[in-house]
């Protein structure tokens, strides 16, 4: 059984740091693309950042370039999401999601969630 | 930047048919997906490649697509369907940005 479980959520005063984890767990982790998606309360769905496989290769949505950066430990099937100098608008849930065999970087597995919170 | 358009509600009845569009330029060239998100849920993947079913979603869930439109079509909706749904792409290079639409609030009246 697939299993993704974030950490690392919680409060933070704008211009401050976070790190975000993803236990993966239930498939061959190297053999997938990986995501995160965040979503603002009440809003929609909004991708974030996603890392190829091997972890040569990532991608960041306009808002998080230079400010996230997505990273994965194979060894340790485990997904991150650094996030720096954040911002009020950076506020959600925030998804670890795992790249489906459809392909167009479509899920098919998403974690549970944990909250970011960016408030003074 | 690409972006995806859908109603922000879609209401019915139990038993009847829902139907919720999702429109974008690059539509014609590349797949669509859907999710179905309930209230404090992670998303669930219910359409693939336009209109494709992954196993253990209910046969009510259909997808097809014309032009520069996909839609997500419940048949029968019953209660357990209220819902957002979303729709998901790409642009016409197939690669990143990953694109959702803003979602549509499905209400069984």
């Amino acid at each position: 059984e697939v299993q993704l479980v974030e950490s690392g959520g919680g409060l933070v005063q704008p211009g401050g740091s976070l790190r975000l984890s993803c236990a993966a767990s239930g498939f061959t982790f190297s053999n997938y693309a990986m995501n995160w998606v965040r979503q603002a309360p009440g809003k929609g769905l909004e991708w974030v950042a996603a890392i190829s496989g091997s972890g040569g290769s990532t991608h960041y949505a306009d808002p998080v370039k230079g400010r996230f950066t997505i990273s994965r430990d194979n060894s340790k099937n485990t997904l991150f999401l650094q996030m720096n100098t954040l911002r009020a608008e950076d506020t959600a849930v925030y998804y670890c999601a795992k790249d489906s065999d459809y392909g167009d970087h479509s899920v098919d597995y998403w974690g549970q969630g944990t909250l970011v919170t960016v408030s003074s | 930047s690409y972006e995806l358009t859908q109603p922000p509600s879609v209401s019915v009845s139990p038993g009847q048919t829902a139907r919720i569009t999702c429109s974008g330029d690059a539509l014609p060239k590349q797949y669509a997906y859907w999710y179905q998100q309930k209230p404090g849920q992670a998303p669930v993947l219910v359409i693939y490649k336009d209109s494709e079913r992954p196993s253990g979603i209910f046969e009510r869930f259909s997808g097809s697509s014309s032009g520069t439109t996909v839609t997500l079509t419940i048949s029968g909706v019953q209660a357990e369907d209220e819902a957002d749904y979303y729709c998901q792409s790409a642009d016409r290079s197939g690669s990143y940005p990953v694109v959702f639409g803003g979602g549509t609030k499905l209400t069984v009246l």
